[in-house]
């Protein structure tokens, strides 16, 4: 899997969008980019994935550069509740789904 | 649903001492994992299991175990416990289609353990 690397916090004003970076400059043409999140030590939690494309869910967008080197994980209008570690995590869709965990971006939404 | 279903929530054991952590899922996911997460750390994979009688180790399986005989649980053994195993322990479970685009993987609450 390839190494990914993510700024170790950030912050956002709540009803703002947050833009979480991750730098992937290693990533193989068939892996693909995970994000998930983990709120106050429960489980992760996923939010959003995509290989080339732009991906947009209920949760988040993903955009992912034209080379694959990086990605941004957008929350639109981050709440209070968005205050979590978010973990980007780049593999193949092997046949076993595990995944690296680095250290993640500790996202602190203020009011 | 239940999801992924995980007891006990907390334990206390002692050096030396054994213990099994469960692990269950009502998903029919063939895939399953134990993660363990140190203080302000990532998850790092200690086993994995793709399917009822098949299991691997991950990153960290010193001093565990681990077996799958049936597709709903995978319980992770630990026997001679050690202040260094002091951690939350979670399990998750996927189910991987090459035909479908996704192979989300769904996590457990955790179990916290402590060794003293």
């Amino acid at each position: 899997d390839a190494k990914t690397t993510q700024p170790t916090s950030m912050d956002c004003a709540e009803g703002r969008a947050a833009n979480l970076p991750c730098n992937h400059s290693t990533i193989s043409g068939n892996e693909y980019v995970y994000w998930y999140r983990q709120i106050h030590s429960q489980g992760p939690q996923y939010i959003i994935h995509g290989l080339k494309n732009n991906e947009t869910n209920e949760m988040a967008s993903l955009i992912i550069t034209e080379d694959r080197k990086s990605s941004t994980l957008i929350l639109p209008h981050a709440t209070l509740r968005d205050t979590a570690v978010y973990y980007c995590i780049v593999r193949v869709r092997t046949n076993a789904g595990k995944s690296t965990f680095g250290d993640g971006t500790t996202l602190t939404v203020k009011p | 649903n239940a999801g992924v279903t995980q007891t006990p929530k907390f334990r206390i054991l002692k050096i030396g001492q054994s213990m099994t952590l469960q692990c269950a899922q009502d998903m029919n996911h063939n895939y399953m994992y134990w993660y363990r997460q140190d203080p302000g750390m990532g998850l790092k994979l200690i086993y994995y299991s793709v399917g009822a009688g098949i299991t691997d180790k991950g990153e960290v399986p010193n001093g565990y175990n681990v077996s799958r005989s049936t597709t709903e649980d995978f319980p992770l053994r630990l026997e001679l416990a050690a202040p260094s195993q002091t951690s939350v322990y979670f399990c998750a479970s996927s189910s991987f289609d090459p035909g479908q685009d996704t192979d989300t993987q769904y996590f457990g609450p955790g179990t916290r353990l402590t060794v003293l």
